[in-house]
């Protein structure tokens, strides 16, 4: 069975940091592409990141280049996103999912909450 | 990066066909056949229901369909039932090698 439990989530202050973690299983984590969607308080789902089966590629949506770095680590089966200079409106729950095919997500996390406040 | 753009709502009675569209450009929907649906209930992870304009993936019912004419999508859901009341959201990929969604439709069915 295909799982992804994201983790890392939670209360930062704006202009700060935090590192979300994606602990894959159940599938040959090295021969997917992945990526990260996230989903504002009763908005809807934005496209954040993707990064290819060996991390030679990345894509960002352009309100986090620069500021956001999708990574992952095929040996430890975990897909990550470091997340700085955060502002409020990067409040949102994050999922990872499973690429497939050119713009499919055929698997999705849980979701973890990242709330940027004061 | 602009949001594809989706009805906000639509809505129909059990065992009626709707649709949903999903506009876009040249740029993204109408230059590429990569546009995928997803279903998504209240406080759960969203549904893969349709990849690459109209293909299925398996387990799918075949109620749910998807087809493309120009910069525009669209996602049938025939015989409807209750429980496919939800969400739902389109994605394509971009001429910049980058995605975005639609903005969402809320289904109801009455």
């Amino acid at each position: 069975e295909v799982l992804l439990v994201e983790s890392g989530g939670g209360l930062v202050q704006p202009g700060g940091s935090l590192r979300l973690s994606c602990a894959a299983s159940g599938f040959t984590f090295s021969d997917f592409w992945m990526s990260w969607v996230r989903q504002a308080p009763g908005k809807g789902l934005e496209w954040v990141a993707n990064i290819k089966e060996d991390g030679s590629e990345k894509s960002y949506v352009d309100s986090v280049k620069g500021r956001f770095t999708i990574s992952r680590d095929d040996a430890k089966n975990s897909l990550y996103l470091q997340m700085n200079s955060l502002r409020a409106e990067d409040t949102a729950v994050y999922y990872c999912a499973r690429r497939w095919a050119v713009a499919g997500l055929d698997y999705w996390g849980q979701g973890t909450l990242v709330a940027v406040s004061s | 990066q602009s949001a594809l753009t989706q009805p906000a709502s639509v809505s129909g009675s059990p065992g009626q066909s709707i649709t949903i569209s999903c506009t876009g450009t040249s740029s993204d929907v109408g230059g590429y056949n990569y546009v995928s649906w997803y279903q998504q209930h209240p406080g759960k992870a969203p549904k893969f229901m349709i990849f690459d304009v109209s293909k299925r993936p398996s387990g799918v019912s075949d109620r749910f369909s998807g087809a493309k004419s120009g910069n525009t999508a669209s996602l049938t859901i025939s015989g409807l039932q209750a429980e496919d009341e939800a969400d739902y959201y389109c994605i394509s990929y971009t001429r910049s090698n980058t995605w975005v969604f639609g903005g969402g439709t809320k289904l109801t069915v009455l």
